[in-house]
């Protein structure tokens, strides 16, 4: 089956700091790509939606400016948290959708990567 | 806007029993379901998947169905496992799954 990475898996930072998580589609092109978070015994939220080549869009109350999406390649969506604070700790876990012939449009997840910020 | 929800919110059940998981949601136009197993501390394990055009999907012990018009769906667990202690959460995709709503999740205990 299709398989996303993300890089790191943990991270540990200091207030102020700015943070980049790789997500990597590994064996198929991803057109879309997903960013979540998801805070302790909560579900998923999705923050924004990246296509490959343009601007990602964000959902409301997500911070563009704070939580920065680079999609730049089929198979490679980096999120960048700036000026980190201890409020943005949380499990951040991407997904990738496929092209309709490869995947179906089914969305696959990534394994997240855990922040902290100190 | 889509509003998923999932019932119970907890359960706790001895080995060996089978059990059923509910999942909602509130706009009947989606383009598929999804249901996944969360371990603590951990990603997303996708268990099944479920187009529009689906009623049910099978994987193991696994059952999963899909009632599109009542906006239900089901996962059915059988001969439940120790292993299988995890949270279940379902999510609805919809715009050709570019869209994806999760629901709170289930956590399951199944104890020895």
């Amino acid at each position: 089956g299709a398989v996303v990475s993300q890089h790191p898996s943990r991270v540990i930072c200091k207030s102020g700091t700015s943070v980049k998580i790789e997500c990597r589609s590994l064996d198929f092109q991803a057109t879309t790509m997903f960013w979540y978070r998801q805070f302790p015994k909560q579900s998923l939220m999705l923050m924004a939606t990246s296509n490959e080549g343009s601007k990602a869009t964000y959902e409301q109350g997500v911070e563009k400016d704070k939580f920065l999406i680079n999609h730049a390649s089929l198979t490679l969506s980096t999120l960048t948290v700036t000026s980190a604070h201890p409020e943005d700790s949380s499990f951040y876990i991407c997904s990738a959708r496929g092209l309709a012939g490869r995947t179906g449009y089914e969305q696959y997840f990534g394994p997240g990567t855990r922040l902290t910020v100190t | 806007k889509q509003e998923v929800t999932q019932i119970p919110a907890a359960l706790s059940v001895p080995e060996g029993e089978n059990l059923v998981l509910n999942c909602s949601f509130t706009d009947s136009a989606i383009y598929n379901l999804q249901w996944f197993r969360q371990d603590p501390g951990k990603g997303l394990t996708s268990l099944l998947l479920i187009q529009s055009s689906q009623r049910e999907q099978t994987s193991g012990r696994l059952n999963a169905s899909l009632d599109k018009s009542s906006g239900r769906s089901t996962l059915y667990i059988a001969a439940s496992q120790p292993g299988d202690s995890a949270t279940y959460l379902c999510a609805v995709g919809d715009n050709y799954g570019q869209n994806f709503v999760f629901g709170p999740g289930t956590r399951l205990s199944v104890l020895p």
